[in-house]
């Protein structure tokens, strides 16, 4: 079964002050890993899709890199708007569903 | 905006009762997800279908079922309803069940109260 860990749970950080989210996986064939964000009651919103060990995607102060095991999200300079909960997911090869990790929970203060 | 639209956007109702939750995919997408957050589970996948027919089943429960229609929309039907029934039901679509590499794009949720 696809396994998903996210750490840490909570990460509390002064605007400015970068930081990185981890996401372990295990995942019988990898088709893709997802990051998404989600925000109080609302539904998550596409970040990034990574396909392959070295691959890194950026969009604005975010940058998503991904290893056989694990992927990170850098946030660079975050801002207060970048609080939320940043939800990773994988999508075997033989699947089309996404498994999720339980999330981490950004508190960005100004 | 994902594209995404679902309805009822809250719904309240009691143990035992039955309800309908509403999904409209994006404009050119086949395929249509249902997931499940609650507090204790985080995100699950419900159930999928493309171009109205069942492709996957996750952690569905029997009381629950669902369908995809003509024009794509989807219905999420739960019945029999529990206490711990209770979450966000969230719908997402895609391109096609069939693409190697494809993302899924949620919609805003329903938030299901069951008293």
């Amino acid at each position: 079964e696809d396994q998903v860990t996210q750490s840490p749970e909570a990460l509390r950080l002064q605007e400015g002050e970068s930081s990185s989210l981890n996401c372990s996986y295990t995942v019988s064939g990898l088709r893709g890993l997802f990051w998404y964000r989600q925000d109080p009651g609302k539904g998550p919103e596409f970040l990034f899709t990574l396909y392959s060990a070295g691959e890194e995607k950026e969009k604005e102060r975010l940058k998503a890199t991904l290893t056989k095991k694990e992927s990170f999200l850098h946030i660079t300079a975050p801002k207060p708007e970048d609080s939320a909960t940043y939800l990773c997911a994988v999508q075997a090869r033989n699947d089309y569903k996404l498994s999720f990790g339980a999330g981490t929970t950004v508190t960005v203060r100004a | 905006d994902s594209g995404v639209t679902q309805t009822p956007k809250h719904l309240i109702t009691a143990t035992g009762q039955r309800v309908t939750l509403r999904c409209s995919p994006r404009s050119g997408d086949l395929s249509v997800y249902w997931y499940q957050q609650s507090l204790d589970q985080g995100l699950q996948f419900l159930i999928q279908y493309y171009n109205g027919e069942e492709r996957a089943k996750g952690n569905i429960l029997e009381r629950f079922s669902a369908q995809q229609f003509p024009d794509l929309h989807s219905e999420l039907n739960l019945s029999s309803l529990e206490l711990g029934d209770s979450a966000l039901y969230f719908c997402a679509s895609s391109v096609a069940g069939t693409v190697h590499q494809e993302t899924q794009y949620f919609g805003p949720g329903t938030r299901l109260l069951v008293l």
